[in-house]
């Protein structure tokens, strides 16, 4: 139980084009997807926070206007990287929370970009 | 605001020994959860083992389990009879109890030798 699908899971696409990140709770609702970025040998770092129905809660730093996330249903997240450029290569996990704050958080796969 | 320290960068054990990876954190919150995450080298986040902080008895989970020093803000992590598979990333995480967002650690990568 409790599995994440993440969607594609490498991605190698030209500068300014856009991606879009499919997250997906397959055996249980997620009021609550995450977002994070890590790069080469570092730490996943938090990028957003998403609840159904409501808009994404950024963290310090992060762009919402190039990282735009959708929540739409309760299995469905998503993360668009608008005009990507080589800058944006990363791995980027979705991880996603049925119920309250004290419920674990279940991970997606990851998606490799890669933006030439 | 909440930190969590790993202070070892890369570990190396021998095939069936037992292994201590060491995690601290700073809060003043009283409600919050600690994790160890698994990352091997496909990337895939898997949870070790989880302890809820207002349980005094150490989590265990078959081969690991944890040494939990609320007072000291310590979390480590014991491998017991370490496996080859048990190579990988560990990522000691803090949650708090009342926003629900995972702070990691640095990591520490564990080679384990045949």
């Amino acid at each position: 139980g409790a599995v994440v699908s993440q969607h594609p899971s490498w991605v190698i696409c030209k500068s300014g084009t856009s991606v879009k990140i499919e997250c997906r709770s397959l055996d249980f609702q997620a009021t609550t997807m995450f977002w994070y970025r890590q790069f080469p040998k570092q730490s996943l770092m938090l990028m957003a926070t998403s609840n159904e129905g409501s808009k994404a809660t950024y963290e310090q730093g992060v762009e919402k206007d190039k990282f735009l996330i959708n929540h739409a249903s309760l299995t469905l997240s998503t993360l668009t990287v608008t005009s990507a450029h080589p800058e944006d290569s990363s791995f980027y996990i979705c991880s996603a929370r049925a119920g309250g704050n004290n419920q674990p958080q279940h991970f997606g796969d990851g998606t490799r970009l890669s933006i030439l | 605001a909440q930190t969590v320290t790993q202070s070892q960068p890369e570990m190396s054990v021998q095939e069936a020994e037992t292994v201590t990876l060491s995690c601290t954190y700073d809060t003043s919150e009283s409600d919050y959860y600690l994790f160890w995450y698994k990352q091997p080298p496909s990337r895939q986040m898997i949870l070790v083992i989880r302890q809820e902080a207002y349980k005094q008895q150490n989590a265990t989970e078959n081969r690991f389990s944890v040494n939990f020093q609320k007072a000291a803000k310590s979390f480590s992590l014991k491998i017991s009879d370490s496996q080859l598979g048990d190579a990988a990333m560990y990522f000691c995480a803090y949650m708090s109890g009342s926003q629900g967002n995972l702070i990691f650690g640095k990591g520490t990568k564990l080679s384990v030798k045949p």
